[in-house]
C-alpha cells in the first residue's frame, strides 16, 4: 500500500520566495493534516481538512501561510513570502475520520529559508 | 488547553536493559492517547492507541499502559534497532480530529 507521499523532500530557497509543499494522502482517507516540526516546539498542527474542507486552521502562524485541498488526493501548503523562521520539517498526515483510526504520516519536507 | 509532557528528553540504554518512557497529559476528556516512533529523516510511525485507564497494548518488546494522568511505554530487553524518538499524542473529546503531541523521548540503545 502506498503511504502518504510528500514532495519535495528537501527545499532550500531564499527569503522572500514563494514555497509550495505538496501532499498526496492515502487513498480512501478523508482527513488530511499539515504539521510543522522544530526542535524548540516539537510537532505542531497547522491545519486539517475533512472531506477536502478546512476544519481547523488555528495553528497557521500568519497570513503568509495558506493551504488548499482541491480534491481528495492532493493538498498544498504555501508560504508567501517565506522567512528564515519558517525553516522546519513539514509533515502531512492522513486518516479516516469517523472511526477511531490513527493518523499516518509522510516522510516530510525539510525546508530551509536562507 | 490540552498539554502533553514527555520524560526524559533523552535516554541511553545498554542492549537488554529494560526501562520506561513517561507521557503525562492534561486534556478535557481523553478520546485517545497515541504512541508513535520516529526515525531520523522519517515521519512518525504509529505504534499504539489507548483509550481508557487500565488499558494495555503490546508489540514485540514494547508495552504501553494508561492511567488517568499518564501513559508509560515500557521497553523490555531493548535492541539497537529500537533506537528512535518516541512521541506521545492525545486527542480530546469533541468532534475535532486534532492531535496534540509531546516533544518526544530520544532513545538510544547501545550494543
Amino acid at each position: 500500500d502506498a503511504g502518504v507521499i510528500q514532495s519535495p523532500r528537501h527545499e532550500v530557497t531564499e527569503m522572500g520566495q514563494e514555497v509550495t509543499l505538496r501532499c498526496k494522502p492515502i487513498s480512501g482517507h478523508n482527513s488530511l493534516f499539515w504539521y510543522r516540526q522544530t526542535m524548540m516546539r516539537g510537532l505542531e498542527l497547522l491545519i486539517y481538512f475533512n472531506n477536502n474542507v478546512p476544519i481547523d486552521d488555528s495553528g497557521m502562524p500568519e497570513d503568509r501561510f495558506s493551504a488548499k485541498m482541491p480534491n481528495a488526493s492532493f493538498s498544498t501548503l504555501k508560504i508567501q513570502p517565506s522567512e528564515p523562521r519558517d525553516s522546519a520539517v513539514y509533515f502531512c498526515a492522513s486518516s479516516f475520520a469517523g472511526i477511531e483510526q490513527p493518523q499516518h504520516f509522510g516522510d516530510g519536507t525539510r525546508l530551509s529559508i536562507l | 488547553e490540552d498539554q502533553v509532557t514527555q520524560s526524559p528528553e533523552a535516554l541511553r540504554l545498554q542492549e537488554g536493559e529494560s526501562s520506561s518512557l513517561n507521557c503525562s497529559y492534561t486534556v478535557s476528556g481523553l478520546r485517545g492517547l497515541f504512541w508513535y516512533r520516529q526515525d531520523p529523516g522519517k515521519g512518525p510511525e504509529f505504534l499504539f492507541t489507548l483509550y481508557s485507564a487500565g488499558e494495555e497494548k503490546e508489540k514485540e518488546r514494547l508495552k504501553a499502559t494508561l492511567t488517568k494522568k499518564e501513559s508509560f511505554l515500557h521497553i523490555t530487553a531493548p535492541k539497537p534497532e529500537d533506537s528512535a524518538t518516541y512521541l506521545c499524542a492525545v486527542r480530546s473529546q469533541g468532534g475535532s480530529e486534532k492531535l496534540v503531541f509531546g516533544k518526544g523521548t530520544k532513545l538510544t540503545v547501545n550494543p
